[in-house]
C-alpha cells in the first residue's frame, strides 16, 4: 500500500532563510508525486507534482522537489523564504493501483516564516 | 474563471440533523471526490466520482451519501451527522482519474456537529 511520511509538523525559518520541507513516500509502484499549499481559510493549490519525466521538478512561488528513488523521499525546498510562504504544506502520493485518482497525503507540515 | 465552489462555507448543526454539502465545478470536470481534513491525519478521501451516475467508496465512507446526477455537481449527503463528522470538507475534481491530471480543490467547508 501506498503511504506517505511528512517529517516535522512544525517548521520555523527566519524569512530569507532556507525552506527544507521533508517527505518520504512508500509505494511499490512508480509513484507519481505532489506537493500542496494551503493557505489559511483557503482550499488546497498545487504546488508542483512529480509524474517521472525529470527528478527535479520546479513548482510556482520558487520551490522545487528533488525526487530521490534510492532514499524514497521528495523533499521540498525553496531557497529563501518570503511572509508570505507561511502556510501548511501536504505532501501527496496518488493511488496506482486501479487508477481511482485517489491522493493519499501526508499529515500536513505547517511553515512558519518569521521576520 | 475555472473554478471549484462549495457550500456553505461554514456549518454548525446537531447532531441527527439531516444536512447536503455542494460542490459544483464548471471546468467540465469527469472525476470529483470528497476528502476530510483533520488535525494529524491530513486529508482522507470519503467517495469518488469517475463520471456522471458513477461512484465509490474512498477510505472514510461511514455516514456518509453522495450522488452524481450531473457532470459539473457532486453533493455529500450526511443523513445522521455526528460529533465525529465535525471536520472540515474538500470537494476536489480533475479532467479524469489519471495520475497525470491535477486535482482542483474547493475553498473548504467547515462543519461542526453538536
Amino acid at each position: 500500500a501506498q503511504s506517505v511520511t511528512q517529517l516535522g509538523s512544525h517548521v520555523s525559518v527566519s524569512e530569507g532563510a532556507l525552506v527544507l520541507l521533508r517527505c518520504n513516500y512508500s509505494s511499490s509502484v512508480p509513484p507519481y508525486l505532489f506537493w500542496y499549499v494551503q493557505y489559511p481559510n483557503q482550499g488546497l493549490q498545487l504546488l508542483l507534482k512529480y509524474t517521472s519525466a525529470a527528478t527535479l521538478v520546479k513548482g510556482i512561488n520558487g520551490f522545487e522537489a528533488e525526487f530521490k528513488k534510492s532514499e524514497t523521499s521528495f523533499h521540498l525546498t525553496k531557497p529563501s523564504a518570503h511572509m508570505s510562504d507561511a502556510a501548511e504544506y501536504f505532501c501527496a502520493v496518488i493511488h496506482g493501483s486501479g487508477n481511482t485518482g485517489k491522493l493519499i497525503f501526508g499529515q500536513g507540515t505547517t511553515l512558519q516564516v518569521k521576520p | 474563471e475555472a473554478q471549484v465552489t462549495q457550500n456553505p462555507r461554514y456549518l454548525i448543526t446537531v447532531t441527527g440533523k439531516k444536512l447536503t454539502v455542494t460542490c459544483s465545478q464548471n471546468m467540465n470536470h469527469e472525476y470529483m471526490s470528497w476528502y476530510r481534513q483533520d488535525p494529524g491525519l491530513g486529508l482522507r478521501q470519503i467517495y469518488y466520482s469517475m463520471n456522471v451516475e458513477v461512484t465509490d467508496k474512498g477510505d472514510v465512507p461511514e455516514g456518509y451519501k453522495v450522488s452524481r446526477k450531473e457532470k459539473r455537481n457532486f453533493p455529500l449527503i450526511l443523513e445522521s451527522p455526528s460529533p465525529n463528522q465535525t471536520s472540515l470538507y474538500f470537494c476536489a475534481s480533475s479532467l479524469r482519474a489519471s495520475s497525470y491530471n491535477e486535482q482542483f480543490f474547493g475553498p473548504g467547508t467547515r462543519l461542526t456537529v453538536l
